[in-house]
């Protein structure tokens, strides 16, 4: 069974970092794309990037690039999501999804919930 | 960047009633070598990540009931129920994924019961 369980809500100040996980189990890790997707409170779905975690190939949305970093542990079977210094506009809910093959976000973790508040 | 637009941003529609979301790409996200729509729906409830529907714009995912149907091509597309049920209150999304490994969200659609 796939599933992506995601680390614990997270309460941050300004300025903070952090890393959050998404851990996958039940497919081969090395062979499927994760992506990374940001819901502000009572917003949509925003995609923010993506990585391979075989070769750590990664690709970032124009919107993300340069505020945040993702990467993979292929020995853990995990991927991250790193800021270095957290601003009260990255207070969300974040998701990571795994690609099917074919293009599309088929799995999905339970969500991280950033809180950034002074 | 590919742009998705849905329409309309809410609408509430009586039970067994039928809703129809609509969501339009800003170029053609129909690859020609294969005839096939890079766009997928998806429905997300409160309080839970997203649940995939639909891809390939019309393929429903095992386990999706049929009264959820998707439609369209090249740019426009449609997200259909058929007939309302309270379980279906929930915001519905559409992506492309034309340019994969990058996806696109569209804004959108609240779904209630009126």
């Amino acid at each position: 069974e796939v599933q992506l369980v995601q680390s614990g809500a997270e309460v941050k100040k300004p300025g903070e970092s952090l890393k959050i996980s998404c851990k996958a189990s039940g497919y081969s890790f090395i062979s499927y794309w994760i992506g990374w997707v940001r819901q502000m409170p009572g917003k949509g779905l925003e995609w923010m990037g993506i990585i391979y975690p075989d070769d750590s190939d990664t690709r970032y949305s124009p919107s993300f690039e340069g505020q945040l970093t993702i990467s993979a542990d292929k020995t853990i079977s995990t991927a991250y999501l790193q800021w270095n210094s957290l601003k009260a506009s990255d207070t969300a809910m974040y998701y990571c999804a795994r690609q099917d093959g074919r293009g599309w976000p088929d799995f999905w973790g339970q969500g991280t919930l950033v809180t950034v508040s002074s | 960047d590919i742009v998705m637009t849905q329409s309309p941003d809410s609408l509430a529609v009586s039970l067994g009633e039928r809703a129809t979301i609509n969501c339009k790409s800003s170029q053609s996200v129909l690859y020609t070598s294969n005839n096939k729509n890079y766009l997928a729906w998806y429905q997300q409830k409160r309080g839970q990540p997203p649940k995939l529907l639909i891809y390939w714009a019309s393929t429903r995912e095992s386990g999706v009931p049929d009264r959820f149907s998707g439609s369209g091509s090249g740019t426009d597309f449609t997200l259909t129920i058929s007939s309302l049920r309270a379980e279906d209150v929930a915001v519905y999304y559409c992506l492309q994924y034309y340019n994969t490994p990058l996806w696109t969200f569209g804004q959108g659609t609240k779904v209630e019961i009126k």
